[in-house]
């Protein structure tokens, strides 16, 4: 089964602070990586996105990095604040076929005030 | 704005009954997906649909179906439900193979 590992599973982060959310992932015919935020009682929502053909995408305080050699990509938040708070999902798909996203388990961000 | 909408946010179901959450999208979206989301399992995908009337298995497609009659709405169904089944059901909706997805806001479903 393609698997897409995240951790960590929970973060707490002060406000101001950097938070770095990190997955893997084994099946390197995956080519779109985005990154979900999902606050409490709502649907996940798309956050941002990368194919591998670039190393790093950044929109406002949200960067991905991409390491295609490692298998690895990360998320950070720059100046963390407490509007922040919710859980994060990296996923990976390939743009082939019937091809569907598969996530990790998810990291719950508490950024304190 | 991409609107997906699951009718039912919360129910109560006994088990052995027979469950239907049914979800609408408003984008003439091709693809409908359902997950179901659990504490430290994150997200699972049961069934999805690339067109009318047709379905995919997902990863967890054991004591779910689906159906698909129309492009808009993506039902699943549980026909015997069990404690096990438990969770919040997420549908999704997308408007091609890129895989940019669109949730709905979930279902939460408790089994008794």
């Amino acid at each position: 089964q393609q698997q897409v590992k995240q951790s960590p599973q929970s973060l707490i982060v002060q406000k101001g602070g950097i938070s770095i959310i990190n997955c893997a992932y084994e099946n390197t015919a995956f080519d779109y990586f985005p990154w979900y935020q999902q606050f409490p009682g709502k649907g996940p929502a798309l956050l941002i996105a990368i194919r591998p053909d670039v190393s790093e995408k950044k929109e406002g305080r949200f960067t991905i990095s991409f390491n295609k050699s490692a298998k690895q990509f990360s998320l950070h938040i720059m100046d963390s604040q407490p509007g922040d708070s919710a859980t994060y999902f990296c996923a990976a798909s390939m743009n082939s076929g019937y091809s569907t996203l598969t996530f990790g388990k998810g990291t719950m961000l508490l950024v304190s005030p | 704005d991409v609107k997906v909408t699951q009718s039912s946010r919360y129910l109560v179901k006994r088990t052995g009954e027979k469950v239907f959450l049914e979800c609408v999208q408003d984008m003439d979206h091709e693809n409908m997906f359902w997950y179901r989301q659990d504490p430290g399992l994150g997200l699972r995908l049961i069934y999805f649909s690339y067109d009318v009337k047709m379905k995919e298995k997902g990863d967890i497609p054991e004591g779910y179906s689906v159906s698909r009659e129309k492009k808009e709405r993506f039902s699943l169904i549980l026909e015997s439900a069990s404690t096990n089944q438990t969770s919040m059901y997420l549908c999704a909706s997308s408007p091609d193979r890129i895989n940019t997805i669109y949730f709905g806001e979930g279902s939460w479903l408790t089994v008794v």
